[in-house]
């Protein structure tokens, strides 16, 4: 079945230490997003690619770090300069032409 | 800068009726593109519906319609009939097409609770 895939579902990281959240599509989506959700918040975009090697930063790009080596993956790299991390992280795909977007199933990072 | 506003922290439905969840958005261009979500307690996002600016009739999906009004910049959810599990979090998100930016941009959510 087609869709994608963030791991782990439930991280912890202590303070000072570099993450890295995994994001995978198989829906052969050009454009792949993150966000991030704060309770009771809406989603605010953190990092976007609309095609492999490239990608733009978000509202709040700042402490956090990407990749897009390839079409299915966009890692996303928590770093230790990101001073209150703790947050729901989604990941999305869509089509070049943007009439639909999916998104995975999220990972809650806590820091400890 | 595009932006989307929905007014109604939370709504509550009798089961089987229906509801409208509102929508708002601001955006100088001239093709985009409206979506929205579904977030139930567990926290994935699923999407329900899509409006492209330049369709004329309005979305439907199921239970699910979008009234779209260009001229207003509205875009608002109706779903009929509503159920039980149609309780959880809406969100309404837009992107534009013409600009460089081409990512999805959400509104702060309606908290949706269905009553038996």
């Amino acid at each position: 079945d087609g869709g994608i895939t963030q791991s782990p579902k439930y991280l912890f990281r202590k303070e000072g230490q570099n993450v890295t959240l995994s994001c995978e599509q198989n829906l052969n989506h050009d454009a792949m997003y993150w966000y991030r959700q704060d309770p009771g918040q809406g989603l605010r975009l953190i990092y976007y690619s609309q095609i492999v090697n490239d990608f733009q930063k978000g509202d709040i790009a700042e402490g956090y770090s990407v990749s897009r080596e390839k079409k299915e993956s966009f890692p996303l790299t928590v770093t230790s300069a990101q001073k209150n991390p703790t947050a729901f992280y989604l990941c999305a795909s869509s089509t070049s032409l943007n009439t639909e977007a999916f998104f995975g199933q999220g990972t809650r990072l806590t820091v400890v | 800068a595009q932006k989307i506003t929905q007014t109604q922290p939370g709504m509550f439905v009798q089961e089987k009726e229906a509801v409208t969840l509102d929508c708002t958005y601001d955006t100088s261009d001239q093709s985009y593109g409206l979506f929205w979500y579904k977030q139930p307690s567990s926290g994935e996002m699923i999407f329900l519906i899509y409006q492209g600016s330049y369709d004329e009739q309005n979305a439907t999906e199921g239970r699910y319609s979008l009234n779209f009004q260009k001229a207003r910049k509205s875009a608002n959810l109706v779903i009929s009939a509503s159920q039980l599990g149609d309780s959880a979090m809406y969100f309404c998100a837009m992107v534009d097409m013409d600009t460089g930016r081409r990512a999805l941009t959400f509104g702060s959510g309606t908290r949706l609770q269905v009553q038996p």
